[in-house]
């Protein structure tokens, strides 16, 4: 079952704390790991990806970890924001597939 | 940037009717994509085309079809609406089939069915 979990459902951060949402897969054919982001009203966006080449990513406050051998991952939001309130869908997929296959998404909301 | 445009934001239908939902890029994408977004469910795909008149089912094809007779354009057809289909539906196109290639989304259209 080419399932993603995800956790937490949602998350209440204050402004300038850190964000940690994680995800844990089965499929060991997946490696391709991108993050969506998703404001009210809006469409999903990507975040930030990783390959399982690497155990982590850095893009200004955001990072991806990630743990092979653990099949898991997870996005870490340094310095948290307002504006960084909003739904976040982490997602994975063979490099061969057409697909993405995502997880249920958790909605961030940062307290000023 | 790449525009992907949903026709209705928000659209209401009564149960059995034939609902078309229209989505449109501007960026000469390969593919196309139809998910349903669900509190807790997260993104379940229902359809995908990878070409004009090429399509493949997701994981959640029941119910749903899909046309895909230009490039820009993918179209959703519900057969016949039931209120289990009440959801908030997300097309996305993406450059070509690679998994790893970016999928950018439209803005949604809330289906609600009466």
């Amino acid at each position: 079952q080419q399932q993603v979990k995800q956790s937490p459902q949602s998350l209440i951060v204050q402004k300038g704390g850190i964000s940690i949402i994680n995800c844990a897969y089965e499929n060991t054919a997946f490696d391709y790991f991108p993050w969506y982001q998703q404001f009210p009203g809006k469409g999903p966006a990507l975040l930030i990806a990783i390959r399982p080449d690497v155990s982590e990513k850095k893009e200004g406050r955001f990072t991806i970890s990630f743990n092979k051998s653990a099949k898991q991952f997870s996005l870490h939001i340094m310095d948290s924001q307002p504006g960084d309130s909003a739904t976040y869908f982490c997602a994975a997929s063979p490099q061969s597939a057409r697909q993405l296959t995502f997880g249920s998404g958790t909605q961030l909301t940062v307290l000023p | 940037d790449v525009k992907v445009t949903q026709s209705s934001r928000y659209l209401v239908k009564r149960t059995g009717e034939k609902v078309f939902l229209e989505c449109v890029q501007d960026m000469d994408h390969e593919n196309m994509f139809w998910y349903r977004q669900d509190p807790g469910l997260g993104l379940r795909l229902i359809y995908f085309s990878y070409d004009v008149k090429m399509k493949e089912k997701g994981d959640i094809p029941e119910g749903y079809s899909v046309s895909r007779e230009k490039k820009e354009r993918f179209s959703l057809i519900l057969e016949s609406a039931s209120t289990n289909q009440t959801s908030m539906y997300l097309c996305a196109s993406r450059a070509w089939a690679a998994s790893n290639q970016p999928q950018h989304f439209g803005d949604g259209t809330r289906l609600s069915i009466l």
